[in-house]
């Protein structure tokens, strides 16, 4: 069965700073991630996710993330936050053989100014 | 496009009791995903039902279900209401499978189980 780790419960970062939130997962064969977002009282919103080809993978609100095999990751990261970045943000893995997706257990993002 | 919409969006309810919440998908999307998202725990998969038929489950008991009407909007119950049940409810929609066509969520429901 399919598993997705992040390693950071909470990261505080300043506004312009640059962003980086881990994930690794847990999946025999070739993965399908995804990174969504989850703003005060809202759903989830997909940023990005990767399927296969070019492991540097291009989203919304100027996000990318970068699938690397050999480390089981694929890292989400952002050159410059700004205020409104402040979320939670979950990553997961999909199996194609049960149609499931899988998230970790999230890292909540504050940005202070 | 009006988006995924879940009823009704707060829920108290005391241990032992039933509950019922409900979930309508964006127009032209047949699939509905359910998932619980309790505190620290992240998101857990719950059900996937598609043109009506259940296709999946996630380790929840069988106190757990649900069913998708022929208009495609979904219902999910739980029977036998658990203190460890409280949590925000998220049902969210596409337009196959969640893997190959992007999920789309709702706002969720909020159950306190007291």
């Amino acid at each position: 069965a399919q598993s997705v780790t992040q390693p950071d419960i909470h990261i505080t970062v300043s506004e312009g700073a640059s962003l980086e939130l881990r994930c690794n997962y847990s999946y025999g064969a070739t993965p399908y991630l995804f990174w969504y977002v989850q703003s005060p009282g809202q759903g989830l919103q997909l940023l990005l996710k990767y399927f296969s080809g070019d492991t540097l993978v291009q989203g919304i609100k100027g996000f990318e993330a970068e699938f690397k095999r050999s480390q089981s990751s694929f890292n989400l990261r952002k050159p410059s936050v700004h205020w409104s970045d402040a979320a939670e943000y979950f990553c997961a893995v999909g199996a194609i053989n049960d149609y499931k997706l899988s998230f970790g257990a999230g890292t909540t993002v504050t940005v202070r100014a | 496009e009006a988006g995924v919409t879940q009823s009704p969006t707060h829920l108290i309810k005391t241990r032992g009791q039933q509950v019922t919440l409900r979930c309508s998908p964006i127009s032209g999307h047949t699939s509905v995903y359910w998932y619980q998202q309790a505190l620290g725990l992240g998101l857990q998969f719950l059900l996937w039902y598609d043109e009506g038929e259940e296709r999946n489950r996630g380790n929840f008991p069988p106190r757990f279900s649900g069913r998708q009407f022929p208009n495609y909007s979904s219902e999910l119950n739980v029977n036998a209401l658990e203190l460890e049940d409280s949590a925000l409810y998220l049902c969210a929609s596409s337009r196959g499978d969640g893997i190959n066509y992007d999920l789309h969520f709702g706002n969720g429901t909020r159950l306190t189980v007291t």
